[in-house]
């Protein structure tokens, strides 16, 4: 069974940084590509991120460009989000999901909540 | 970019009855569409892909149409547990975006 544990979120100043990890277990992890995605509290989804499986090239939005890195360890089936310079518009709950081609999204985790507030 | 408008923004209907959500692209995407379902407090799911293949697991009652600009969700016979907000999501342009949603409650 495919499962997805994010975890890392929290309270964070702006300005400030926080990291995202993802742990992955119920498939061959090398073999997809990854994906982070985020909800702003009462609001819709936003694709973050992607990366490939052997992490050559990650995909980021705008928004997010030059303040997120994106990574991965196959090894340990896990993936990351290094967060910097964060914004109070980045409080969001990020999921981590694997991709399918498309790209879409076919399995999530539950999601970790994080917070850039004063 | 693609944005991505879904209609109607609330839907409420009564078990039984057949609920029809629609979701507009700005730009065509072809069939390079997906619908997720998100119930409170939960991830969201996947239920179509390419505009109308259902997913692994899913119901045939959740169904799937459309191409180019104009998509439609189609859920028959609602049940409770189909209570949840309804994304759209398009990958057949560059950023990948997500529609505003739809919720459907069941009265």
């Amino acid at each position: 069974e495919v499962s997805l544990v994010e975890s890392g979120g929290g309270l964070v100043q702006p300005g400030g940084s926080l990291r995202l990890s993802c742990a992955a277990s119920g498939f061959t992890f090398s073999d997809y590509w990854m994906a982070w995605v985020r909800q702003a509290p009462g609001k819709g989804l936003e694709w973050v991120a992607h990366i490939k499986p052997d992490g050559s090239q990650i995909l980021y939005v705008d928004s997010v460009k030059g303040r997120f890195t994106v990574s991965r360890d196959n090894a340990k089936s896990s993936q990351y989000l290094q967060m910097d310079r964060l914004r109070a518009d980045d409080t969001a709950v990020y999921y981590c999901a694997r991709v399918r081609s498309g790209p879409l999204f076919d399995y999530w985790g539950q999601g970790t909540l994080v917070t850039a507030s004063s | 970019e693609s944005v991505l408008t879904q209609s109607p923004g609330t839907l409420s209907l009564s078990p039984g009855e057949r609920a029809t959500l629609s979701c507009r692209a700005s730009l065509s995407v072809r069939s390079s569409l997906a619908w997720y379902q998100q119930r409170p407090g939960q991830a969201p799911r996947l239920l179509i892909y390419g505009a109308s293949n259902r997913a692994t697991g899913i119901t045939d009652r959740f169904s799937g149409s459309g191409s180019g600009t104009d998509f439609t969700l189609t859920i028959s016979r609602l049940e409770a547990e189909d209570s949840a907000v309804y994304y759209c999501q398009q990958y057949g342009t560059s950023p990948l975006t997500f529609g505003g949603g739809t919720m459907v409650e069941i009265k």
